[in-house]
């Protein structure tokens, strides 16, 4: 099991404002990192699959970076509007060696835009 | 395209009882996965699945069986009920298993008494 953290646990941002959080994760055997956006009531939908140290993801006002040799991905929201709120989870996909497994998530930033 | 479809959504059972939630996509995803969330621990895997019939355990596979007979289909079955099984239970398929994203289905809330 892998040990992800995601910080901080929850985040009270003003409309217009911009923020950002962090996902945790360990650097050994890494092969995919993803970043997905959970709405009350609704399901997690993915915002990004991210693989390359180095990458950068951009989705709207959404970006993400990725570093895998230190093992963290920012998360960073441009202009927050009240549509945002939401929790934001993160998932690392470890390299298995030509296996297969599956995502072990954060507990995720529960985010609220404050108008 | 229907993506992935649950059911039921909502289920009540009492102790001992068993159940299979279904679990069915229709974009010929190769990988699909059972989650469970509970309040304060996220989104943990129960089984996962990469092909028809090839299954494997997640995290916390004590208590649930799983089979792929299709593409298409990938049914959790509760053996006997206990109620620390009482959960929201979402199912995802992806294309691949890591670098696809997954799409969830509306997930199920299932009560154990």
């Amino acid at each position: 099991i892998l040990n992800v953290e995601q910080s901080p646990q929850s985040l009270h941002v003003q409309e217009g404002d911009s923020t950002n959080f962090t996902c945790s994760f360990p650097s050994s055997n890494f092969y995919a990192l993803h970043w997905y956006r959970w709405e009350t009531a609704k399901s997690p939908e993915a915002l990004f699959v991210m693989t390359l140290n180095g990458d950068e993801k951009k989705k709207g006002r959404i970006s993400a970076t990725l570093n895998t040799k230190e093992g963290y991905s920012y998360l960073y929201i441009k202009g927050s509007q009240p549509e945002d709120s939401a929790t934001y989870l993160c998932a690392p996909y470890p390299d298995s060696g030509g296996g297969a497994d599956g995502l072990t998530f954060g507990k995720g930033t529960h985010l609220i835009i404050q108008p | 395209n229907a993506g992935v479809t649950q059911t039921p959504k909502f289920q009540v059972l009492k102790t001992g009882q068993s159940m299979t939630l279904q679990c069915a996509q229709d974009m010929n995803h190769e990988y699909m996965s059972w989650y469970r969330q509970d309040p304060g621990m996220g989104l943990r895997l129960i089984h996962y699945s990469v092909g028809a019939g090839i299954t494997d355990q997640g995290e916390v596979p004590n208590g649930y069986n799983v089979s792929r007979s299709t593409t298409e289909d990938f049914p959790l079955r509760l053996l006997s009920a206990a109620p620390s099984q009482t959960s929201v239970y979402f199912c995802a398929s992806s294309y691949g298993a890591s670098g696809y994203e997954q799409y969830f289905g509306p997930g199920t809330r299932l009560t154990v008494t």
